[in-house]
């Protein structure tokens, strides 16, 4: 079965530093999805940024970017020039490519704190 | 569009009392899913859905059943509550494989359970 892990429940960053948040994964796929979700505290699930596993090049939205290593089995995202509004709970999260229900495995989740 | 709504946003329950948590979708989307959200451990998939009258059990579905009579709506009913079942529960939605963004879920804005 696949899982995800998610070692650091907690981290913290100074504004305008860059974190790194680290996500480990567990799958005999060769084909599959990973992702990072933030939850503020208001709960809502926003997607952060996303990886397809057959794509050699690291996903990079804004400010976010990850650091994909598939034999490592490794997903860690860096949030550069850190900002208040990033303090949130970061999810790292698995799907299969072609799997059916669109289902995810999270990890247990980093809550990030950003002092100003 | 609306997205994924979810009603309610909050509840109380007694033990053994019976509710539906209601959650719709506007995109057309043939995937959802529910999942419950837990301190420590992440969301966890509860049941999903490829589709209008297709439904399957997740990571744990026990005291918990769905039905999914439109492509639209996709509740979550507790049968008889429990204090276990305390928790945010969140609702998802996607598109079905073979589509461009099908690997990405939508949430919902969760509902917080409490049951006493």
């Amino acid at each position: 079965a696949q899982t995800v892990t998610q070692s650091q429940p907690e981290m913290s960053v100074q504004e305008a530093e860059t974190v790194t948040l680290s996500c480990t994964y567990d799958t005999s796929e060769s084909d599959y999805y990973l992702f990072w979700y933030k939850q503020p505290p208001s709960r809502q699930m926003i997607l952060v940024i996303r990886q397809e596993a057959y794509k050699q090049q690291n996903a990079t939205e804004n400010r976010f970017s990850v650091n994909f290593q598939k034999a490592a089995k490794s997903f860690s995202l860096k949030i550069s020039d850190s900002q208040l509004g990033d303090a949130a709970m970061y999810f790292c999260a698995y799907t299969e490519l072609y799997n059916q229900g669109g289902k995810l495995i999270f990890g247990q989740g980093t809550e990030l704190s950003v002092k100003p | 569009n609306a997205g994924v709504t979810q009603t309610p946003k909050f509840q109380v329950l007694k033990t053994g009392q019976s509710m539906t948590l209601q959650c719709a979708q506007d995109m057309n989307h043939e995937y959802m899913s529910w999942y419950r959200q837990d301190p420590g451990m992440g969301l966890r998939l509860i049941h999903y859905s490829v589709g209008a009258g297709i439904t399957d059990q997740g990571e744990v579905p026990n005291g918990y059943n769905v039905s999914r009579s439109t492509t639209e709506d996709f509740p979550l009913r507790l049968l008889s509550a429990a204090p276990s079942q305390t928790s945010v529960y969140f609702c998802a939605s996607s598109y079905t494989p073979g589509t461009s963004g099908q690997e990405t879920q939508y949430f919902g804005p969760g509902t917080r359970l409490l049951v006493l």
